[in-house]
């Protein structure tokens, strides 16, 4: 166990709606990072959050957002949902920014119908 | 464009080989490398992280070495054990905070 919990587990949807999925990092982690698994990319990094601000982005789409909030969990939000959207999302987090060794929570398994 | 590459793709090896595989980078703008390992339905755990040109990390059986000048870092596995068996990922971070994975090694060590 990580100490990084990541909520839902699992989420079924349909296209053209909106998610929401959230992390909650390790005690006393400023960072959050969050990944997109999908079957025919690897994985892929979204953005990383420090200390509430924006720190870096990696191939975000523009229909997704995310924020981290001051208790320091972090929300990334999906919208106008693609099938191709579907994929393990993770979150993961340290305690500064690079280069600091990442935990990675358990990732939230998105299925878009 | 930026590229992470691993080699081998995959890998068998008997218990109590030892064992090293690659990931290529590029060579400029090196900020930092990260190793995983990844089990199968679990979760990416962090194995070292890697800063300087010559660094060498050690965790127990598993070691790694890293090359920033020619773009490379590799992980070695002493005396293999079934519980080794996972895909090794590494992850190239530039110097403008561009995160690239490689497609990973699965090592499947066989008793």
């Amino acid at each position: 166990d990580s100490g990084v919990t990541q909520t839902p587990k699992h989420l079924i949807t349909a296209t053209g709606q909106r998610v929401t999925l959230r992390c909650s990092p390790r005690s006393g982690d400023l960072s959050v990072y969050w990944y997109q698994q999908s079957l025919d990319q690897g994985l892929q990094f979204l953005i990383q959050y420090y200390n509430g601000e924006e720190r870096a982005k990696g191939n975000i789409l523009e229909r997704f957002s995310a924020q981290q909030f001051p208790d320091l969990h972090s929300e990334l939000n999906l919208s106008s949902l693609e099938l191709g959207d579907s994929a393990l999302y993770f979150c993961a987090s340290s305690a500064g920014t690079e280069p600091n060794e990442q935990f990675f929570g358990p990732g939230t398994r998105l299925t878009v119908l | 464009i930026l590229n992470v590459e691993q080699s081998p793709q995959s890998l068998h090896v008997q218990e109590g080989d030892s064992t090293n595989f690659t990931c290529s980078f590029p060579s400029s703008n090196f900020y930092a490398l990260h190793w995983y390992r990844w089990e199968t339905a679990k979760s990416p755990e962090a194995l070292f992280v890697m800063t300087l040109n010559g660094d060498e990390k050690k965790k127990g059986r598993i070691s790694a070495t890293l090359n920033t000048k020619e773009g490379y870092s590799y992980l070695y596995i002493k005396g293999s054990q079934p519980e080794d068996s996972a895909t090794y990922l590494c992850a190239f971070i530039s110097g403008t905070y561009k995160y690239i994975f490689g497609t990973g090694t699965r090592l499947k060590v066989l008793a």
